[in-house]
This record gives structure tokens, sequence and C-alpha cells, in this order.
């Protein structure tokens, strides 16, 4: 089956313009997550979606990012008058969501930001 | 505090030796523990889990990991490393009831030849 896909693959913006991330889970899994990877860092959790729920927004740095997921599915990470700082690569994973389920990550975005 | 700590940030060892990586984290309920590994450019991989039952758990890639609760530890060791294990290695831990996971800083392994 497949597995987690994100697009675009790579992004380069420009300071200032908004930018549109794009996550497709593992079909049935009800929980997805999206972190960021900045270069030579870990990974930084941004924000938790389950089921129904409320999102976990703990992670998100800053009010210039949302993210939203529409029927359950597909996300999109939206990042608001992007920064420098906002360079890196934004990882989604998706899991189970049944409790101590393994994560299944996607291979990435990696948003560079002149 | 929920935590996970990968005290090395770089290792490097030569083809053919040991590795140990090491991991201890924090969790105030029983933990799920996980190792993944990232290739270069890559998304993360799921190297191996414990959840519950033996505390030495085998994984892929000839790897394996140990699960000492007394010591809130939680090491990945591989016998013999190739030169293709070069990359980052991550351990996380969850819990019952969420897959949220919170993960480590990373351990980046070069191996020489």
């Amino acid at each position: 089956g497949a597995g987690v896909s994100q697009s675009p693959s790579n992004k380069v913006t420009e300071k200032g313009k908004d930018v549109e991330l794009r996550c497709d889970p593992i079909s049935g899994h009800t929980a997805l997550y999206w972190y960021r990877q900045s270069l030579g860092q870990g990974l930084e959790f941004l924000i938790y979606f389950q089921g129904n729920s409320a999102p976990d927004k703990s992670g998100l740095p800053s009010d210039r990012f949302s993210a939203e997921r529409t029927g359950g599915s597909v996300s999109t990470l939206t990042i608001q008058r992007t920064q420098q700082e906002d360079s890196a690569v934004y990882l989604c994973a998706s899991s189970p969501g049944t409790g101590g389920g393994t994560q299944y990550f996607g291979p990435g975005t990696r948003l560079l930001v002149l | 505090a929920q935590s996970v700590t990968q005290p090395d940030i770089h290792i490097t060892v030569s083809e053919g030796a040991s590795l140990e990586l090491r991991c201890n984290y924090s969790y105030g309920a029983t933990p799920y523990l996980f190792w993944y590994v990232q290739s270069p450019g890559q998304g993360l991989q799921l190297l191996l889990k414990y959840f519950s039952g033996d505390t030495l758990v085998q994984g892929i890639k000839g790897f394996e990991a140990e699960f000492k609760r007394s010591q809130s530890s939680f090491n990945l060791r591989k016998p013999s490393v190739h030169w293709s294990d070069a990359a980052e290695y991550f351990c996380a831990v969850g819990g019952l009831g969420t897959d949220k996971l919170i993960f480590g800083t990373g351990t980046r392994l070069q191996v020489f030849p």
C-alpha cells in the first residue's frame, strides 16, 4: 500500500510570501503529525490531529503557522509571511491512532525562504 | 517532564566495528520506545519498537535495543556496522492511549571504511 506522501518535495519562496505544504497520510490512519527539522537539528513537533478531536497545536512556533485536516485525511500546513528562519524540512507522519501506534513518515518538504 | 535524551550528537565508527547508541527517557507512565533512522534526504524509518514483554527487541537491518527500566534507557546496538548504516538515528518515547511521540535530538552516525 501507499505510504505517506508530501508535496511539493522542494519549495523555494521569497521572504514575506505564504506557502502551503500538503500531506497525504496512509489510508485509514486517524492520527496525523507535522514536524519541522532545521539543518542539523532534531525533530520539532508542530501539530497533531487525532480523528475528530481538536488538534494539539502546542508546537506551532507562531501565529503565522496553521494547519488543517479536511475530511480526516489530507492535511495542509500553511506558513504566512514566511521568514528566513522558517527554512527547514517539514515532515508529516501518520499513525493508526489506536494508542502506542507506530508513526509512519513521509519524505518531507524542503522549504527554502530567500 | 517527559523527555528523551540522546547524549551523543555525533559518533564515528569503523566499518565492522560494534555500535551502541544511547537513549535515556523520562516518562510518567509505562513507556513505549522507538528507534527511527533517517538516511540523508529521506524521511524517518522505524528500526524497532518496544511495547512490553521481552526487554531485548530485534529490529530491521540487524539492529537490536534493550529496555532497562531501572536505568530509564533504551540503547540501540549493532554487532557489526556496515557503511550503509551511516545516517541519523532518533530515539522516541510514547505511551498507552496516544500515538504522539517525544523525540530525542538524534545521533549522527558516520562510518569509515
